[in-house]
Parts: C-alpha cells; structure tokens; sequence
C-alpha cells in the first residue's frame, strides 16, 4: 500500500532556532502534498498545499515566511519551521496524493506525524 | 462552500456497544467522503470511503452509507472494542478547479471501556 513517511517524528528545539520535517512518499510518486497542522483539541488544520516544482499555495492566516514548504521531488516535501516560538509547538502532519492511482477519489495519505515542541 | 460537520465528543461506550458517531456534509460538485481514525500517537489512517450516492463503505467492522438525500455519511459499528478507541474524523474531497483539497471535520474522541 501507498506509504508516507515523516522525519524526525518528535523534535524538541530552543526558541528562535529553526526546525525542518521531512515527508516522503515511499512508494510512489506524489505530485501534491499537504501539510497539516493539529492543535490539542484535536482539529487539523491545512497549512499549505505542496506541489512538485512549484511554490506551495498557503492557506488563509498562515505565514508563508515562517513556514517554509519546499517540494522538490516527487517523493519529497519539507516544512521548515523559521526562528520558532513556543506558540508553533504543535503536531504536524503531512499527505500526499499518488499522482498516478487514486487521484480520481481524493484519497490521501497520511506520515504519521511530527511532534514539535519549542521551549 | 464545502464543509463537514460531525459531533462533537467524546463518545465513551463500554465495550460491545453500538458506534454511531453522526457527519453531514455541505459541498458544491459531488463530493467523495471519508473516515480517517487516528490512533493515539500515530497519524491518521484511512479507515472507509464512498465515492458516490448510496454507496457503502466498510473495514474492520465500521460501516457508513453516502446519503445524498440527507448529506450524511455516519460512521457505525454494531460491537466497539477497547481497541477501537481513537479519534475519528470525516472528510470530503470535491474536485474541480483548484478545490482538490480534503476537508475534514473537527474529530470526535471514542473512548470504549472495558
């Protein structure tokens, strides 16, 4: 089955320091990604859409500046979190999308999530 | 615009006990729907789809129906176990455009007793 994979699955990091988390499509090709961010009270929220080559189309409300996505490949994504603060420690979760089978349904698949906690 | 709606929680049940955990939906196109269960620590994992009206999803004992007429995809279970205990979201996806992202609901905390 489709596998997505994150990098590192918990970090924990000094204010103002800057964190970056890997999401790789394993075994298969991914030409959109997502990046979620979950709060404690359990909604996730889409930060950003990621496609391959391309720069990744933000949301509403979040900042393109410090919340850096990067989508070089087709098998990768990464979301770097700039000068972080204690405010960005959250659950972070990536998706993608197989560019070639199931695009037509819309189903995605999940890493499983990164842990970020900024002291 | 789209939307999903699903009930708040937490749901406890003791074990055995019936799962109703109820999703309606708002969408412009013809949406797919979806239930993703997230185990605690992990992420999320696709539990069932429907990609068109009446169709019925299932896996691992979970059922849910695409009602158009109603705009729900309830998520049931007729015997919950302690195993199941997660959080359960609904999503949709609607193509067209650029609206190809999945939209979830806010999650609903099963907690299954012993």
């Amino acid at each position: 089955g489709a596998v997505v994979s994150q990098h590192p699955s918990w970090v924990i990091c000094k204010s103002g320091t800057s964190v970056k988390i890997e999401c790789r499509s394993l075994d298969f090709q991914a030409t959109t990604m997502f990046w979620y961010r979950q709060f404690p009270k359990q909604s996730l929220m889409l930060m950003a859409t990621s496609n391959e080559g391309s720069k990744a189309t933000y949301e509403q409300g979040v900042e393109k500046d410090k919340f850096l996505i990067n989508h070089a490949s087709l098998t990768l994504s990464t979301l770097t979190v700039t000068s972080a603060h204690p405010e960005d420690s959250s659950f972070y979760i990536c998706s993608a999308r197989d560019k070639a089978g199931v695009a037509n349904t819309g189903e995605l698949f999940f890493g499983e999530g990164s842990r970020l906690t900024v002291l | 615009g789209n939307s999903v709606t699903q009930m708040e929680g937490p749901v406890t049940l003791s074990e055995e006990a019936f799962l109703t955990i109820n999703c309606t939906y708002t969408a412009t196109g013809y949406p797919s729907l979806f239930w993703y269960v997230q185990y605690p620590g992990e992420g999320l994992q696709l539990l069932l789809k429907a990609t068109k009206a009446d169709d019925k999803g299932s896996n691992k004992g979970f059922e849910a129906t695409y009602r158009k007429e109603t705009t729900s995809f309830h998520l049931e279970k007729g015997s919950v176990q302690v195993s199941d205990s997660a959080v359960y979201f609904c999503a949709l996806s609607v193509y067209g455009g650029a609206t190809n992202k999945l939209i979830f609901g806010t999650g609903t905390l099963l907690a299954v007793q012993p």
